[in-house]
Formats: C-alpha cells, structure tokens, sequence
C-alpha cells in the first residue's frame, strides 16, 4: 500500500528549541508539500518541493525552513519553535502534472497522518 | 495559488437527507479536486475534475464542474453516519501548489 509516512504523531516541544518534522513517501513522487492545519483556516502552505534540493515558499513560510536531499524525504524545520506555531502538520506528496497522474493512474495529493505540535 | 470560496462552512443534516457543499471562484480553474477528511484523520483523495461541464458518480456522491469552470459542486444522496467529516475543494493550474479551500465540515445526526 502506497503512503506518506510522518515521523511523529504527536510532539511537545519548548519555545525557542529547533524542531524537526521528517516526511517519507515510497510512491516516487516528485512533488512535496507540507501544510499547517488550524480550526476555522483550513490547509494552508507552507513549503512546497518539485524536485530533490528544490523548495518554493508557499503562503506562510515565515518561521520555517525545509530540506529535501533525497527525492522520497522532505524536512520540515522550525528554527526557533514559538507558542503560534502550536498546530497539526501534514506532509503531501503527488505527481508533477495532471498527465504524469493519468499515465500512472493515481491522481491527487497523498497525505500524511499528520504531526500535531504542542509548543509550550 | 489559486483561491476559491468554499461554502457552507458546516452542515448538520439528518441521516437520510442530501447535502450539498459549493466550491466557487473568480478566476477560470483549469481543474479542480475534492477530499474527505474524518475527524482525527488526514485528507483523502476523492476524485478530480477537468473538463468545462464535467459530471462524476462515485455511489451516493455526484461531483460538478461549471459549464465556465468558476465553481464545482458535491451533492451526497441519502446521508450516512460514515459520510461524516470535512469535505475540501482544492483548485488546481496544475499539480503544483493546490490550494485548498476552507471546507465544509457536515455533521450527520443519527
């Protein structure tokens, strides 16, 4: 069975301590994603990857940094861990286009079980 | 990325009643996707749209997309318990940077 797999279901960490999320897919996807999800905002962006050390910013990267050494592995960082980045982290993976999708069959963004971050 | 206006925001219907949840934009979308997300769980594909008009069926579930692609529609028939959950829309210019609407979360009262 093809998945994403985050490293944490859940995690406490201090204010001020550098925090990593870990993301694995094993479906050879060249797209990665990682979204905050918090009540009443819905899946915002945060950093995106098309290819191995690629990244683009998304919609609210401020805070956060990423990694991406290899193409089924993509790292999520907090430099500097505070209380408003309190929240559930998913991690995506997907094809590059919607034809790539067709031609192998598996369309949309594969989701991770996510990561719910406590910072105290 | 692309922004759409996802409505309702919540639903609470009675099992056995239909319900319908509206994805609506200002900008012409080149496709659209939808995803269930259980409560405690993470978001699940559930199907794609592309074409201007484009109707899908997946059992009780009928998804639309506008004859001029600014909007998208899922229509659940006959609501269940297991159709409980928060139903996202998620334009798409291509497979990169999906925007996701807020989604609209439906509560089914046995």
């Amino acid at each position: 069975d093809v998945k994403v797999t985050q490293s944490s279901r859940y995690l406490v960490k201090r204010t001020g301590e550098k925090v990593f999320l870990e993301c694995v897919q094993d479906m050879d996807h060249e797209n990665m994603f990682w979204y905050r999800q918090d009540p009443g905002l819905g899946l915002r962006l945060i950093y995106f990857s098309y290819d191995v050390k690629m990244k683009e910013k998304g919609d609210i990267p401020e805070g956060y940094s990423v990694s991406r050494e290899k193409k089924e592995r993509f790292s999520l960082i907090l430099e500097s861990a505070s209380t408003n980045q309190t929240s559930m982290y998913l991690c995506a993976s997907s094809f590059p286009s919607l034809w790539t999708a067709k031609e192998i069959g598996r369309y949309g963004y594969t989701f991770g079980s996510g990561t719910r971050l406590t910072v105290v | 990325g692309q922004q759409v206006m996802q409505i309702p925001q919540y639903q609470h219907v009675q099992e056995g009643e239909d319900f319908t949840t509206y994805c609506n934009s200002s900008t012409t979308l080149s496709n659209i996707q939808w995803y269930k997300q259980r409560p405690g769980g993470h978001p699940v594909f559930l199907i794609q749209l592309v074409k201007s008009g484009e109707v899908k069926k997946q059992k009780r579930l009928t998804f639309q997309f506008g004859e001029a692609k600014k909007n998208s529609s899922l229509h659940i028939t006959a609501t269940q318990t297991t159709d409980v959950g928060t139903y996202f829309c998620a334009p798409s210019g291509g497979y990169q940077k999906v925007t996701f609407g807020t989604g609209t979360k439906l509560q089914v009262i046995p």
